[in-house]
């Protein structure tokens, strides 16, 4: 069965600081990976998606996720934190062609003090 | 565009009531999806739906029903209302299953059996 961990489940930044929250997951075969955000109070957003191609992935708001098959790895990371940031963060996962059947991570909350 | 909304926003329920949560979309989807989001646990999937007469089980479908009668909508039933059913729920839709399809969030469902 797939699986996703996040290995953060609470991070704490200072505002400029470098972030990089991880993510693995297991599943053999050809997957779809994502990284949604959540803001307080709000429905998850879309940051960025790798399904094939170049597995550096540029998303919104200036994150970016590398994808490395070898280690069933897509780690989220941003060079410098806002305090806007502040929201919790999801890694998904589906295998091809699932469509909606995405398996969620635990969620890693991002708090960054200004 | 409306995307995908869901009714109502907050319910409380009593133990052993049954209530629907409707989700609708306007994208004119193939799938869509039903998860609940609890602390710790990330997003589960209940229920998912690849087009109108057709669905399946997901991760956790025990205490709940759906059906798809239209392309555009598809509610959750709650038959006999638990504590344990006590979380956020978010309806999802994507195109197709097809590798890269951006898959769309409602603002979600706050839930509460007491």
């Amino acid at each position: 069965a797939q699986s996703v961990s996040q290995h953060n489940h609470h991070v704490i930044l200072s505002e400029a600081a470098s972030l990089e929250l991880g993510c693995n997951y297991s599943y053999g075969g050809t997957v779809n990976l994502f990284w949604y955000v959540q803001y307080p109070g709000q429905h998850l957003q879309l940051l960025l998606k790798y399904f094939s191609g170049d597995p550096l992935v540029k998303g919104i708001k200036g994150f970016e996720a590398e994808f490395i098959k070898s280690k069933f790895s897509f780690n989220l990371r941003k060079p410098s934190v806002q305090w806007s940031d502040t929201a919790e963060y999801f890694c998904a996962v589906n295998a091809n062609n699932q469509g909606g059947k995405l398996i969620f991570g635990q969620g890693t909350e991002l708090s960054v003090k200004p | 565009n409306a995307g995908v909304t869901q009714t109502p926003k907050f319910q409380v329920l009593k133990t052993g009531q049954s209530m629907t949560l409707q989700c609708a979309q306007d994208m004119n989807h193939e799938y869509m999806s039903w998860y609940r989001q609890d602390p710790g646990m990330g997003l589960r999937l209940i229920h998912y739906s690849v087009g109108a007469g057709i669905t399946d089980q997901g991760e956790v479908p025990n205490g709940y029903n759906v059906s798809r009668s239209t392309t555009e909508d598809f509610p959750l039933r709650l038959l006999s209302a638990a504590p344990s059913q006590t979380s956020v729920y978010f309806c999802a839709s994507t195109e197709t299953g097809a590798p890269g399809n951006t898959i769309y969030f409602g603002e979600g469902s706050w839930l509460t059996v007491v």
